[in-house]
């Protein structure tokens, strides 16, 4: 069975502009979560989708935004990037209860560096 | 507030040798479950254990072993006869039952170095 897979694996972008990274769950997992790593503020929840529909968020400002397709496949958003975007984004996906009640499945992240 | 902690920032061991690392977190809620993952050089993070607040029975898994104490909220992580494979950044992580979401929160992580 094919693990998570995200892409693009590394990019580079300049302030203000946009960005959108891509999740790929494993087949027949359902709920999609992402997360920000950072050195300064370490692994922070982004948010997670289950069914299409975001079913929690962590305390990032709008800019930051996310969907999920019929299919489970994930995409997050980011709008005018600041410097302090840079991270690796990690996506993870479980099968229906997300991250506290099942074990979550990680990629191997987006490295986004902002310019 | 949530908060966890993990007061080793890194620790460096030689193989074979046991190693605990130390999770401390603090709640109000009563109802939690706390986390361990780890993060090898790869940068893949893989989910290692999964622990509610009512269950304070210790969990053995192969050479990896969980310590939960309600009592001084802590939640530690032992290896037993580290191997280089090992080597790794340990998160801790806590969430509240009722607040999944915002209330997710990581330990900034302890770095372990296994030697040959």
């Amino acid at each position: 069975k094919a693990g998570v897979t995200q892409t693009p694996r590394y990019l580079i972008k300049t302030r203000g502009q946009q960005v959108t990274l891509s999740c790929s769950p494993i087949s027949g997992h359902r709920s999609v979560s992402w997360y920000q790593q950072t050195p300064g503020q370490g692994l922070q929840f982004l948010f997670e989708y289950f069914s299409e529909t975001q079913r929690n968020k962590g305390n990032f400002p709008g800019r930051f935004s996310g969907r999920q397709f019929s299919n489970s496949r994930s995409e997050m958003n980011v709008s005018t990037l600041e410097l302090g975007d840079s991270a690796l984004y990690l996506c993870a996906s479980s099968l229906d209860a997300g991250a506290i009640l099942e074990t979550q499945y990680f990629g191997p992240g987006t490295r986004l560096l902002v310019l | 507030a949530q908060k966890v902690t993990q007061a080793q920032t890194e620790i460096s061991v030689v193989e074979k040798e046991d190693v605990t690392l130390d999770c401390v977190y603090e709640t109000r809620d009563t109802t939690y479950y706390l986390f361990w993952y780890k993060q090898p050089p790869s940068g893949e993070l893989v989910f290692l254990i999964r622990r509610n607040s009512f269950d304070e029975q210790n969990e053995i898994s192969g050479r990896y072993s969980w310590n939960f104490q309600k009592s001084t909220s802590s939640f530690n992580f032992t290896i037993t006869a580290s191997q280089v494979v090992d080597s790794a950044v340990y998160f801790c992580a806590l969430s509240e039952a009722g607040n999944y979401g915002q209330n997710f929160v990581f330990g900034p992580g302890t770095r372990l170095s296994v030697l040959p």
